[in-house]
Order: C-alpha cells, then structure tokens, then sequence
C-alpha cells in the first residue's frame, strides 16, 4: 500500500513570498490533514478534511494559510505571504474515516525554511 | 493542550526491552490512547492504540491501567533503528491528535 505523498520535499523562500504544498493521501482514505510542526515541538493541526469539506480550520491562520481539496483526493496547502514564524515542517497525514478511531497515516513532509 | 504527561527522554540497550510511561490522568471514557513514533526527518509513523485493553501488534504492546489513567508503550527486543521520538496521545471524539513534546529515546549498541 502505498503512504501518503508531499511534495517538495524542501523549499526555501523569502519572507513575504507565497509558496505551496501537495499532498496525495493513501487511495481510499476520505479524512486529510495538514499539521505544522516546529523545531522541537510536535505536529499542530492546521486544518482537517473530510472528502472535500473543512472540518475543523480553527488554528488555521487565515489571514495567510489556505487549504483546498477540491475533488476530494489530492490537496494543496497554500501561504501567502510567508513570515519568519512559519519555518517549519509541513505535515500531510490521512486516515480512513472521520471519527472512526482508524490512525491517522502521515508523509514525511516539506520542510519550509524563510529567510 | 496535551493530555498526557511523559519523560522527556530514555536510554536502552539494543536488544533489551524498551517500556515508555505515559500519563494520561484526565482521560474519559470513550478516549483512546495512541502511540506514534517519530524518527528524525520522516514524518510520525503510527505504532498502536488501544481503549481498556492491553493490545499487542507486530511493533509493540500496549498496556493500560485498569483505572486508564496511565499506560506503558513495550517495545521487547530494542534495536539501533527504534531510536525515536515517541509520542502518547489522548484522542477524543473530535479526531485530533493533539502532540505533546514526547520521549526521546535513544538504543545504545
């Protein structure tokens, strides 16, 4: 079975730039999420997908964060404009079904670095 | 915030069993208790889970009090590659999982 997959690996950008993430969750799984994850802390849910609907963006910083999962499969994690603060590892992670007690399955992620 | 409490780090021997506490006083009743792991640049990696049970998988076993209000991930025979960050984590009825800072541990040949 195949993992869950992001894109790029690595990206490093200027403070005030925009940039983007993808990710492709394991075939089947209706339930995506994006975490951020600073050095030396663990992941921080950003916001959650079921299928192509938002379900919980409350520690989403919308004033510069936005997600979309539009066809219910792959997703985009979009920043603009990039601070300082947000250098961080970028998590995607998927799991079967919404509250179904199913794990939730994580990708290596992109780690995004602001100069 | 987090609703568990673990030590922050812990050494073992390879080939020596591996057994991280984990606190988790204000659990309720319908919330399960999840281990994921962490290995450095990799992304968490699910280990196990469990309700009141004890559980057992090809990677660990998990044993919970009977009161639930702790519970210890076992890894029985360590190697070098199990060197990690191990997460417990309380998950409700809202599907988070919500991260503490974890143990690190690390198997010393």
């Amino acid at each position: 079975e195949a993992g869950v997959a992001q894109s790029p690996r690595y990206k490093i950008i200027e403070k005030r730039q925009s940039v983007a993430f993808w990710c492709n969750p394991i075939s089947g799984h209706a339930t995506l999420y994006w975490y951020q994850q600073i050095l030396g802390q663990g992941p921080k849910l950003l916001i959650q997908f079921q299928n192509n609907g938002v379900v919980d963006d409350s520690q989403l910083p919308k004033d510069r964060f936005s997600a979309e999962r539009l066809k219910g499969v792959d997703s985009t994690l979009k920043i603009q404009p990039a601070k300082l603060e947000d250098s961080a590892v970028y998590l995607c992670a998927s799991s079967l079904a919404y509250d179904s007690n199913q794990p939730q399955h994580f990708g290596d992620g992109t780690r995004l670095s602001i100069l | 915030d987090a609703k568990t409490t673990q030590p922050p780090s812990m050494d073992c021997a390879e080939g020596r069993a591996a057994n991280l506490p984990c606190n988790h006083s204000t659990i309720s009743g319908n919330e399960y208790v999840y281990w994921y792991r962490q290995i450095h640049s990799q992304g968490p990696q699910y280990i196990i889970h469990g309700l009141k049970n004890n559980e057992t998988n090809e990677m660990a076993s998990l044993i919970i009090t009977e009161d639930r209000k702790s519970s210890t991930l076992i890894l029985p025979h360590a190697t070098l590659r199990d060197t990690a960050v191990y997460y417990c984590i309380v998950r409700g009825d809202t599907d988070k999982l919500i991260f503490g800072t974890g143990t690190r541990l690390q198997v010393f040949p």
